[in-house]
């Protein structure tokens, strides 16, 4: 089955360093890629996504995705962190249908 | 414009005893999808309703069950309650034939506590 894999569940970056989040899927498919966000007590929110249009994929609040075939990876970056990027971030793919499968995620802290 | 609505909030039951969790989708969407988000762990898929029928599952067991209305909105209900399904439950809506899971607007989710 089609799964994500993010290692790491907790991740401290000082304030103004460069953010990087892993994540591999399992098949050899490009598949339709996603990551989200999810601050404290809120739902989860569209940071970006890959559906084959381009491998550099730019998404909201300064955030990007690689997607790397060859690699079956889809990292997120963010050259400077700020404070208020401290969340959980969910790696997510769509396995068939519309539902999407969710990797564990990796909870975020910014240092100031 | 109205995101997606779930009610309640937070809500604590007893071990055996069945809950219903509520959702309103977002204006224009007439899909309705239910995630379970336990603690430290990423959402798992439950299922998904279109015209008022379930169009997939999960790997749930049948003590998870839902409803969809003509209106859209949706039930999410649980009998014989377990403290394993102590989490967040998250719902999330979409067009049909549309981006699918590219076009999810997600809800705050109702935190159930299982005692």
């Amino acid at each position: 089955a089609q799964s994500v894999t993010q290692l790491g569940s907790h991740v401290s970056v000082s304030e103004g360093a460069l953010v990087l989040l892993r994540c591999n899927y399992s098949s050899s498919v490009p598949p339709y890629l996603f990551w989200y966000v999810q601050y404290p007590n809120q739902g989860l929110q569209l940071l970006l996504k890959y559906t084959s249009a381009a491998t550099l994929v730019k998404g909201i609040n300064g955030f990007e995705a690689e997607f790397k075939k060859s690699e079956t990876s889809f990292h997120l970056t963010k050259p400077s962190a700020h404070m208020s990027d401290a969340a959980e971030y969910f790696c997510a793919v769509i396995p068939r249908g519309n539902r999407l499968a969710f990797g564990k995620g990796n909870q975020v802290v910014v240092i100031p | 414009d109205a995101g997606v609505t779930q009610s309640p909030t937070h809500l604590i039951k007893t071990r055996g005893q069945q809950v219903t969790l509520r959702c309103s989708p977002k204006s224009g969407h007439d899909t309705v999808s239910w995630y379970q988000q336990a603690l430290g762990q990423g959402p798992q898929f439950i299922f998904q309703y279109y015209e008022e029928e379930e169009r997939q599952r999960g790997n749930f067991p049948d003590r998870f069950s839902g409803h969809q209305f003509p209106n859209y909105s949706s039930e999410l209900n649980v009998n014989a309650l377990l403290l394993g399904d102590s989490a967040l439950y998250l719902c999330a809506s979409s067009s049909w034939g549309g981006q699918g899971a590219s076009g999810y607007t997600f809800g705050s989710g109702t935190r159930l506590t299982v005692v």
